[in-house]
């Protein structure tokens, strides 16, 4: 079955850096686009970024651009959001999730992962 | 960037009753639309896409309609496991955008 799991979330102080892993199994990951949505605590969905099946578009956020950069490795099956510069703001469960095509543009999130919680506090 | 404006944000329904929610794009979006719930301490889980096509082992008491910038989310009998929060997502363009959620309760 279709499954995405994601790693890496934690504790850590304003302006540094963490890397969050995302490894899919049960569907062949070179075909499909991935998305990071976040939901800070308490509040709503926030789409953070998407990558693309072949990782050649990538697409941001206003709230993340210049900070956080979106990668895939295709032959580990994982995705990753590398967070640079970090804020109070950004403390949230982010989580992963398959879109329904390759290219990401008007596709939808079929099937999502359980979340990583990411705690920037001092 | 697209906003998408969801209400109301939160309602309270018998079981049994009829709820209906909507989401409002500040463009047109076509058909671009999909509605997901999350019940407490879970994951999002999708329910329609393109606006009214039901996602496969969804309830059939689910339903969307709508096209452009008005859309509907519509539960015909609200079950007690519908207990959760209901948002939509334009899926139109980049930044994609969410709507502010709905929180459904049982009355």
């Amino acid at each position: 079955q279709v499954q995405l799991v994601e790693s890496g979330g934690g504790a850590i102080q304003p302006g540094r850096s963490l890397r969050l892993s995302c490894v899919v199994s049960g569907f062949n990951f070179n075909n499909y686009a991935i998305h990071w949505v976040r939901q800070a605590p308490g509040k709503g969905l926030e789409w953070v970024t998407l990558m693309s099946s072949d990782g050649s578009k990538k697409y941001y956020a206003d709230s993340v651009k210049g900070r956080f950069t979106i990668s895939r490795d295709n032959s580990k099956n994982t995705l990753y959001l590398q967070m640079n510069s970090l804020r109070p703001e950004d403390t949230a469960v982010y989580y992963c999730a398959r879109d329904h095509g390759a290219s990401g543009w008007g596709g939808y999130l079929d099937y999502w992962g359980q979340g990583t919680l990411v705690t920037v506090s001092p | 960037a697209i906003q998408m404006t969801q209400s109301p944000s939160s309602l309270s329904a018998s079981l049994g009753g009829r709820v209906t929610i909507t989401c409002r794009a500040s463009q047109g979006i076509s058909l671009d639309l999909s509605w997901y719930q999350q019940k407490p301490g879970k994951a999002p889980k999708l329910l329609i896409y393109a606006a009214s096509t039901l996602q496969s082992g969804v309830p059939s008491r689910f339903s969307g309609s709508g096209a452009d910038t008005d859309f509907t989310l519509t539960i015909s009998s609200l079950q007690p496991e519908d207990l959760a929060t209901y948002y939509c997502l334009q899926d139109f363009n980049f930044p994609r955008t969410f709507g502010q959620g709905t929180k459904v309760e049982i009355k």
